[in-house]
């Protein structure tokens, strides 16, 4: 079985412009989370979809919106890039969520790397 | 706010010793513990993973220790090898899907 897949791996940027990344999770999985890494910050949660509704957002302004499609892919969208959002942006799939219920397993794709310039 | 703490920042280890993280956590809401292995340039790979209901899981030479009432858990890498050198993390969710990462360990096996 494939595993998660991200594109593209590298990209780069000016300041003030926007990104689309994109996520395509394990066959079967339904739920996606986005996370940034930085050395700074680490690994911070962004946002979590299933069935095309976001569920839970992390601490991030507006500027960092995602979707989900009817099958399952996920993009998320960063408009008027700042230096500091320079990262490694992971998307993770889980199989079965349950709401309430512990976290199912997270499988992360490889990333992408932003670098913002 | 960095709700799971851990520690050692880096660990050097001979090839065969022992590799012990520490990870400390307040939420006690949390109740799935994974940990995640990350080689440079790819992204996390999830290793072992608890529940509170268990004070100790093992799989291979990895296994989580879980002290409940202290609010710690603990990773012990049994006869580190050179392949085992990677960046370490520690993580905590309350069923919401979304996972509180530690600062991450790195860990250099010395052969």
């Amino acid at each position: 079985k494939a595993g998660v897949t991200q594109t593209p791996r590298y990209l780069i940027k000016t300041r003030g412009q926007q990104v689309t990344l994109s996520c395509s999770p394990i066959s079967g999985h339904r739920s996606v989370s986005w996370y940034q890494q930085t050395p700074g910050q680490g690994l911070q949660f962004l946002f979590e979809y299933f069935s095309e509704t976001q569920r839970n957002k992390g601490n991030f302004p507006g500027r960092f919106s995602g979707r989900q499609f009817s099958n399952s892919r996920s993009e998320m969208n960063v408009s008027t890039l700042e230096l500091g959002d320079s990262a490694l942006y992971l998307c993770a799939s889980s199989l079965y969520p349950i709401p309430g219920q512990s976290t199912d397993t997270q499988y992360f794709g490889p990333g992408t790397r932003l670098t913002v310039l | 706010q960095q709700q799971v703490k851990q520690s050692p920042q880096s660990l050097i280890v001979q090839k065969g010793g022992i590799s012990i993280i520490n990870c400390a956590y307040e939420n006690t809401a949390f109740d799935y513990f994974p940990w995640y292995q990350q080689f440079p340039g790819k992204g996390p790979a999830l290793l072992i993973a608890i529940r509170p209901d268990v004070s100790e899981k093992k799989e291979g030479r990895f296994t989580i220790s879980f002290n409940k009432s202290a609010k710690q858990f603990s990773l012990h890498i049994m006869d580190s090898q050179p392949g085992d050198s990677a960046t370490y993390f520690c993580a905590a969710s309350r069923g919401d899907y979304k996972l509180s990462f530690g600062a991450g360990t790195t860990v250099t096996v010395r052969a």
